[in-house]
């Protein structure tokens, strides 16, 4: 149980392109729902923290109009980076917090490749 | 603020025991949880602990929580070389559920 898919895993496109992950909770409901972006070799940084239904809460720094959030079930959430340049590129992992319980599971991540 | 700290590397030989260190800052914090990456994909939960649990073991995994020193290891008992990943140690800040992770351990383990 407890699984969280992330799709697509890998996604290359051009300069200025917009690009859309999906986020889903396949066999339980989740409320919250976190984006986080990797560095190569570096740690988690969290980009922002998704609530079913609401307005997704950014972390300091990043810009909502350029990651934009949706949280429109209680199973999936999508994060849209727009107008897409070469500094985006980075590996995007999605994470979804199980409701009444503090236990995050994460996505497999997506590979964002932009050209 | 809120910190989390792990040493970068860890070598060790197939069968051998692993361990694996992490120190924390936020003495309000109420769990506390062990990843594991592997190359190229998502985090997968290992374990976690309640702050106010000392040891919990899963199998080849025992979590150690030493509160007082804000101290937390996972020692990988018979490490295989399966078990050659990144390492994340995260805590969970207020009820709110967000994560403040360590920078990862990545453990190598030769035959």
């Amino acid at each position: 149980g407890a699984v969280v898919s992330q799709h697509p895993s890998r996604v290359i496109c051009k300069s200025g392109t917009s690009v859309k992950i999906e986020c889903r909770s396949l066999d339980f409901q989740a409320t919250t729902m976190f984006w986080y972006r990797q560095f190569p070799k570096q740690s988690l940084m969290l980009m922002a923290t998704s609530n079913e239904g609401s307005k997704a809460t950014y972390e300091q720094g990043v810009e909502k109009d350029k990651f934009l959030i949706n949280h429109a079930s209680l199973t999936l959430s999508t994060l849209t980076v727009t107008s897409a340049h070469p500094e985006d590129s980075s590996f995007y992992i999605c994470s979804a917090r199980q409701v009444n319980k503090n236990i995050q599971y994460f996505g497999a991540g997506t590979r964002l490749s932009v050209l | 603020g809120e910190d989390v700290e792990q040493s970068l590397f860890l070598s060790v030989r197939e069968g051998d025991s692993s361990v694996i260190n992490c120190t924390y800052t936020d003495s309000s914090s109420t769990y506390l949880y062990w990843y594991k990456q592997e190359p190229g994909a998502g985090l997968q939960l290992l374990t976690y602990i309640f702050s106010n649990m000392d040891m919990k073991q899963d199998q080849r995994l025992t979590v150690l929580l030493n509160k007082k020193d804000k101290h937390l290891s996972l020692r990988i008992a018979d490490t295989q070389t399966g078990d050659s990943a990144i390492y994340f140690c995260a805590e969970a800040y207020n009820q709110g559920g967000k994560l403040i992770f360590g920078q990862g351990t990545e453990l190598s383990v030769k035959p």
